[in-house]
């Protein structure tokens, strides 16, 4: 078990353009929760799924923001026409039925020039 | 979610205990308190949980008030490895799972 593999580590993109990072939780864990982390802040949730369904998005998840938990294995975030906004570090969090803990991922370090 | 309050910054000497306080006056009754912490360029790490009663791990102990409305968690003897953010956050059941939301914690500076 190598715990929660988020890739890649960092992505650097122009403004406008497309990207999309992937989660690979454990092995097991049926819940899958993606965050937001700006510098000197704590990370903010975006959304939740459980198996393949999401169940919750935050309002902080705009329509440029979509995610997708495909068989209910891995995860993928996109966002669409980036801004500078979006700069930041994208948590992927899992977590097993029978367990409050969450692990968490390294995370993808966005740049948005 | 209830909301929690911590100091921004706190400062220890290695191999001492460190004593992290959170105050959460607004907990209900059926809110769980959970400390992570996240070392730099990591994502969080799980520490410790509890509900009411005071909990042991091998990484720390949690100290509840009888009121609920406190919390310490108490590392026992600070390494220069334990210097991260450390977060206090309420957890109640909702559609979100066990989704936590994150204040910005207290960042711990420990010394040689």
């Amino acid at each position: 078990d190598t715990g929660v593999s988020q890739n890649p580590r960092h992505k650097i993109t122009k403004r406008g353009q497309n990207v999309t990072f992937r989660c690979d939780p454990i092995s097991e864990h049926n819940r899958l929760y993606w965050y937001r982390q700006t510098l000197g802040q704590g990370p903010e949730f975006l959304t939740y799924f459980q198996n393949e369904a999401q169940l919750e998005k935050s309002r902080l998840l705009s329509d440029r923001f979509s995610a997708e938990r495909p068989k209910g294995s891995f995860s993928t975030l996109e966002i669409q026409r980036t801004e500078q906004g979006d700069s930041a570090m994208y948590l992927c969090a899992s977590s097993h039925p029978d367990s409050e803990k969450l692990f968490f991922g390294s995370g993808t370090q966005l740049s948005v020039l | 979610d209830a909301k929690t309050t911590q100091p921004n910054s706190m400062e220890s000497n290695e191999e001492e205990p460190v004593h992290l306080p959170c105050n959460h006056s607004t907990i209900s009754g059926t809110d769980y308190i959970h400390w992570y912490r996240q070392l730099p360029s990591q994502g969080p790490e799980y520490v410790i949980h509890g509900l009411t009663s005071n909990v042991n791990n091998r990484m720390a102990s949690l100290a509840i008030a009888e009121d609920r409305k406190s919390s310490t968690l108490i590392l026992h003897r600070a390494t220069l490895r334990d210097a991260a953010v450390y977060y206090c956050i309420l957890r109640g059941y909702s559609n979100s799972g066990y989704a936590l939301n994150f204040g910005k914690g207290t960042s711990l500076l420990v010394t040689p």
